[in-house]
């Protein structure tokens, strides 16, 4: 099983749409939670991080349930901007000190 | 530029070959890390760097894989004999310390191997 397990997609919304993508762990032990987010043929970049509490950056919402090992993206209001694809992103194994990523959701936001 | 910088951006080399990638990371940022990553796939652990010593390289494949960052500083992959299957983009990326709970890692543009 893998530690982090995405649906690869693609989510295909029209502009304005809300949509959801989730990602569940194996490691009932990890601690940090993030979103990264990769253009085609880019470099993945930092979107935002998942706080137990929930946390919100403007049209994006990061949820996390430990009791379930998942975490959730909710994007409202999509953009063609969001076209990408989302990578979930747990930091691995005890000892290990490197973010483990999933294989990624990807997002085709269509006029 | 004040990013992480990667070459070559591009290798083609047969199978058998040995290849050297490089990485300059972002001046000041202690800890290096190396991925690769093939097509439809999320970036794949490979070693990572804490100042000169590799703190943990468990995601290494086998042992023709290595990676070296003498000064602390640049960073450089090496990879013997290689196999189709190495064929992937290689990322490095860095941070100003262990980004295992700021999450925030910086990421180069990658290195686009492939092995004919």
């Amino acid at each position: 099983r893998k530690e982090v397990e995405q649906d690869p997609g693609p989510f295909n919304v029209p502009e304005g749409a809300t949509v959801a993508f989730n990602c569940t762990y194996s490691n009932s032990a990890s601690q940090s939670f993030f979103w990264y987010r990769q253009d085609c043929r880019k470099e993945p970049k930092l979107l935002m991080s998942v706080y137990s509490s929930g946390n919100e950056d403007g049209r994006f919402t990061a949820q996390l349930n430990r009791a379930s090992q998942y975490i959730s993206l909710l994007i409202r209001d999509s953009k063609l901007s969001d076209s990408a694809t989302y990578l979930c992103v747990v930091n691995s194994f005890t000892g290990r000190r490197a973010l483990t990523f999933g294989s990624g959701t990807r997002l085709q936001v269509q006029p | 530029g004040a990013g992480v910088s990667q070459t070559p951006s591009n290798k083609v080399t047969e199978k058998g070959k040995y290849v050297e990638l490089r990485c300059d990371p972002i001046s000041g940022h202690t800890a290096l890390y190396w991925y690769r990553q093939s097509l439809g796939q999320g970036p794949e652990f490979l070693i990572y760097f804490q100042g000169t010593g590799a703190a943990d390289d468990s995601g290494l494949p086998n042992d023709r894989f290595f990676a070296v960052r003498p000064e602390g500083s640049v960073s450089t992959l090496k990879i013997q004999r290689t196999e189709r299957g190495d064929s992937a983009v290689y990322l490095c990326a860095s941070s100003l310390t262990s980004a295992s709970n700021t999450g925030e890692l910086f990421f180069g543009e990658g290195s686009r191997l492939t092995v004919l």
